[in-house]
């Protein structure tokens, strides 16, 4: 089955220890998205990627870098995670363009905590 | 800027009480989603309304986009215990790629 795929499902880091969180799609669509969700709130746009153009929101903090190396695979790097960073982070994906849904697919997310 | 208010935040319902939230924006939207995610669980696309005006069914629920295209809401009629979770509204524009959900309504019911 088509699908996206986050590793891991938890995580857990150091303070100020670097982290890489992945998602992969068998969808094949164009836009993949990284979220940050904490409790009990709505998911929050980290960025995204429509196809190799990268578009990150105003408020995202430079601690969050992502990279996408191909149409398949994206990464969510936390350069130096601090304790605020704790939260559920979900990766989805989106077909934009003329005749298409732009209805979101999430992964499982990866549950991040930071010791 | 876009504002986008969703209410309720949080429903307790008796299992076969209706529900109903409401998200309403300060700008024309293009379009709008709707997602649930289930305690636990990740967010899961439910319907996308486009027209002005428009109402569409799955089964219990009824989804409506409002004549200006600025508010929506969806109704579930005589809900059940698997409705339990937190439905958000995704408000979309065509001038901006930018995607906010709304706050979320989270729904509980007694069985």
């Amino acid at each position: 089955d088509a699908m996206v795929i986050q590793n891991p499902r938890y995580q857990v880091t150091q303070f100020g220890k670097p982290v890489t969180l992945s998602c992969s799609q068998t969808l094949n669509h164009n836009v993949m998205y990284w979220y940050q969700q904490k409790s009990s709130q709505a998911p929050k746009l980290l960025f995204h990627y429509y196809d190799k153009d990268f578009n990150n929101e105003a408020d995202t903090p430079d601690n969050f870098q992502s990279r996408r190396p191909n149409t398949s695979f994206c990464f969510l790097d936390i350069r130096s995670p601090g304790l605020g960073d704790a939260a559920m982070y979900l990766c989805a994906t989106s077909s934009w363009g003329t005749g298409r849904s732009y209805e979101q697919y999430f992964g499982p997310g990866t549950r991040l905590t930071v010791t | 800027g876009q504002q986008v208010m969703q209410i309720p935040q949080y429903q307790h319902v008796q299992e076969g009480e209706d529900f109903t939230t409401y998200c309403n924006s300060s700008t024309t939207l293009s379009n709008i989603q709707w997602y649930k995610q289930r305690p636990g669980g990740h967010p899961v696309f439910l319907i996308q309304l486009v027209k002005s005006g428009e109402v569409k069914k799955q089964k219990r629920l009824t989804f409506q986009f409002g004549e200006a295209k600025k508010n929506s809401s969806l109704h579930i009629t005589a809900t059940q215990t698997t409705d339990v979770g937190t439905y958000f509204c995704l408000p979309l524009m065509d001038s901006s790629y930018k995607l906010i959900f709304g706050s979320g309504t989270r729904l509980l019911v007694r069985p």
